[in-house]
């Protein structure tokens, strides 16, 4: 199957810097990569779809420009999370769509607490 | 957009028993129903799932139904096993395409 893999698997930043956040395809090649937020004991909660070389497409709500995200190849794409704040601690995982279907495979989840 | 109710929140049942998760949608143009399980602090794991063209699917102790219609499927798990415990989430293609819209997620317990 699919191996997708996310890094950092948790990260600890202070208010008002910045993380970045990293989503891989390893065996295939990633059209489309999906990045979620997850609350504890809530569900995902679709943020951004991004397409390999074009513009991220953002769900109503989440700020584009706090959270940036590129996808400038097709085993790659980024999360950054701008000006973090503590609102903004949240379990942040990439799923990934390769070519002909609709992606069955999430990376590992990014555990991000701002302090 | 699309909207994703899952029922119960949480689910108790006896080991061998049956347990059953519902979900409902809003959207009919939705053509494409995964469902996930997540271990706690793990990524979600698709277990099974179902196309528009089709009623219902079987893999060994797992099974989902979908009813068009009435825009709900449900997720099936029998004889169940101290290892099924676990949140299953239910999802929904939003406009027919590639994004998922998610449940809010069910809390099964199996007692040994």
């Amino acid at each position: 199957g699919a191996v997708v893999s996310q890094h950092p698997s948790w990260v600890i930043c202070k208010s008002g810097t910045s993380v970045k956040i990293e989503c891989r395809s390893l065996d295939f090649q990633a059209t489309t990569m999906f990045w979620y937020r997850q609350f504890p004991k809530q569900s995902l909660m679709l943020m951004a779809t991004s397409n390999e070389g074009s513009k991220a497409t953002y769900e109503q709500g989440v700020e584009k420009d706090k959270f940036l995200i590129n996808h400038a190849s097709l085993t790659l794409s980024t999360l950054t999370v701008t000006s973090a704040h503590p609102e903004d601690s949240s379990f942040y995982i990439c799923r990934v769509q390769g070519l002909g279907d609709y992606g069955y495979t999430f990376g590992s989840g990014t555990r991000l607490t701002v302090v | 957009g699309e909207n994703v109710e899952q029922h119960p929140s949480t689910l108790s049942v006896q080991e061998g028993d049956s347990a059953v998760i519902k979900c409902t949608y809003s959207d009919s143009a939705s053509n494409y129903f995964p469902w996930y399980k997540q271990e706690l602090g793990k990524r979600p794991q698709l277990i099974i799932d179902i196309r528009s063209n089709v009623g219902e699917k079987k893999d060994q102790r797992i099974a989902v139904t979908l009813n068009k219609t009435a825009k709900h499927f449900s997720l099936h798990i029998t004889e169940t096993q101290p290892e099924d415990s676990a949140v299953y989430f239910c999802a929904a293609s939003i406009n027919g395409n590639n994004r998922l819209a998610f449940g809010k997620g069910n809390q099964v317990v199996v007692i040994p």
